[in-house]
């Protein structure tokens, strides 16, 4: 199962673009990226996911690196209401989701 | 949009009682997973199912069992309840052909 790295924490002023790093060094082929975010206990809430291209909906930037051991997740303008969990999970087998530490953002006023 | 619903939001139970969590998916969605987030923890994949058939199962205790009826809706029972089942459960849906899961609210339970 390909594992990912997030640092744990993360701070970014509102307003502001919050750039979220994720390692995953032992991705396979066929494995896609996934983000979640998970705001106070709720439900994680599903992001934006890629493969091998960078993707972009209207929540966020997917950025992946050509080698696809990492990517980045944007969002352009942070508010107060992103402050959350962000997960980068990388799917394996199209089934199950393995849940990292994520990283905590902190969007500030 | 509809969004998957979980029922109860919250329960709370005594020791060695037995719960019963219930999970219904998105409509037309046939895939359904369930998860276990303790306090302060990252959520875990407890087991899965698809077409009323377990479909993978992951790190979930022998008291607990789960299935999904023809509706596609999905009960997970917790017998011997112990404190250490107090946890976030949460449930996610997916159709056929596709990989993103859709989690729902949650049902917080609580063991005293």
């Amino acid at each position: 199962d390909a594992k990912t790295t997030q640092p744990p924490s993360m701070d970014c002023a509102e307003g502001r673009a919050a750039n979220l790093p994720c390692n995953h060094s032992t991705i396979s082929g066929n494995e896609y990226v996934y983000w979640y975010r998970q705001i106070h206990s709720q439900g994680p809430q599903y992001i934006i996911h890629g493969l091998k291209n960078n993707e972009t909906n209207e929540m966020a930037s997917l950025i992946i690196t050509e080698d696809r051991k990492s990517s980045t997740l944007i969002l352009p303008h942070a508010t107060l209401r992103d402050t959350a969990v962000y997960y980068c999970i990388v799917l394996y087998n199209f089934n199950k989701f393995y849940f990292g530490s994520g990283t905590k953002l902190n969007v500030k006023p | 949009a509809a969004g998957v619903i979980q029922s109860p939001r919250h329960l709370i139970k005594e020791k060695r009682e037995t719960a019963t969590l219930k999970c219904y998916p998105i409509p037309r969605h046939d895939t359904v997973y369930w998860y276990q987030q303790g306090p302060g923890q990252d959520p875990q994949f407890l087991i899965s199912f698809y077409e009323k058939m377990q479909s993978d199962k992951g790190s979930i205790p022998d008291r607990f069992s789960a299935q999904q009826f023809s509706d596609y809706h999905s009960e997970l029972n917790m017998s011997s309840l112990e404190l250490g089942d107090s946890a976030l459960y949460f449930c996610a849906s997916t159709a056929r052909g596709e990989e993103t899961q859709y989690f729902g609210p949650g049902t917080r339970l609580l063991v005293l």
